[in-house]
């Protein structure tokens, strides 16, 4: 049974701050994607890396993938409150399109 | 937007009752998806759809069936409606289901069960 565990499951920082969240398993996955969630909302996909090693960056976002293809992190520079949200990571494997979902991470910016 | 509606967007039922959910598709895909969304466990999948009439279960199938008769239409439902089935459940579709495929989901249902 494929397992991916988030970390940490809630954050709250101040606005200028840095995070990373972390997405671990023991599973290899195709391609791992990142997901944003507002309330009331399904999530919104952010990015997806599917090479290890592989780094993508969107505005102060930056995502890596593990070369493994195990692990991903998300790491935000300087938050703003306009990032409070549920970050989700989630695993594809195999070719029906399923995909396994991390706990998610609560984020809370505070001006 | 992926146009996917659901329906209803809130239900309160009471527990041992049916309950049918909907989602509505309108770009013909062919995979679409059931997930329900609680505190702590990210969203986790109960059923999911690779075209009509062809349907498979995913981790928390227990307690739901579903049917695809249509393309455009997949539909959930809880034969007997219990409190542990309280939840946000929420339909996505895929475009294509190849490695670094995307889902695109529709905006929920929130149940509860009295």
């Amino acid at each position: 049974t494929q397992l991916l565990e988030q970390s940490p499951q809630f954050l709250s920082i101040q606005e200028g701050e840095n995070l990373t969240v972390y997405c671990n398993s023991s599973s290899v996955f195709s391609s791992l994607q990142w997901y944003r969630q507002e309330p009331g909302e399904g999530p919104v996909l952010l990015v997806t890396v599917v090479t290890g090693g592989e780094v993508k960056k969107l505005k102060r976002l930056t995502f890596q993938f593990g070369d493994a293809r195990k692990d991903s992190s998300l790491h935000i520079t300087a938050a703003q409150p306009g990032d409070t949200g549920l970050y989700l990571c989630a695993g594809a494997w195999g070719n029906t399109g399923k995909l396994i979902f991390g706990q998610g991470t609560t984020l809370q910016v505070k001006p | 937007d992926a146009g996917i509606t659901q329906s209803p967007r809130h239900k309160v039922t009471e527990t041992g009752t049916p309950v049918t959910l909907r989602c509505h598709q309108t770009e013909n895909h062919r995979y679409m998806y059931w997930y329900r969304q609680d505190p702590g466990h990210g969203l986790r999948l109960i059923h999911y759809s690779y075209g009509v009439k062809d349907t498979d279960k995913g981790e928390v199938s227990d307690g739901y069936s579903v049917s695809r008769s249509k393309t455009e239409d997949f539909l959930l439902t809880l034969e007997s409606a219990t409190s542990s089935q309280t939840s946000v459940y929420f339909c996505a579709i895929t475009r294509t289901p190849d490695p670094g495929n995307e889902q695109f989901f529709g905006p929920g249902t929130r149940l509860t069960v009295l």
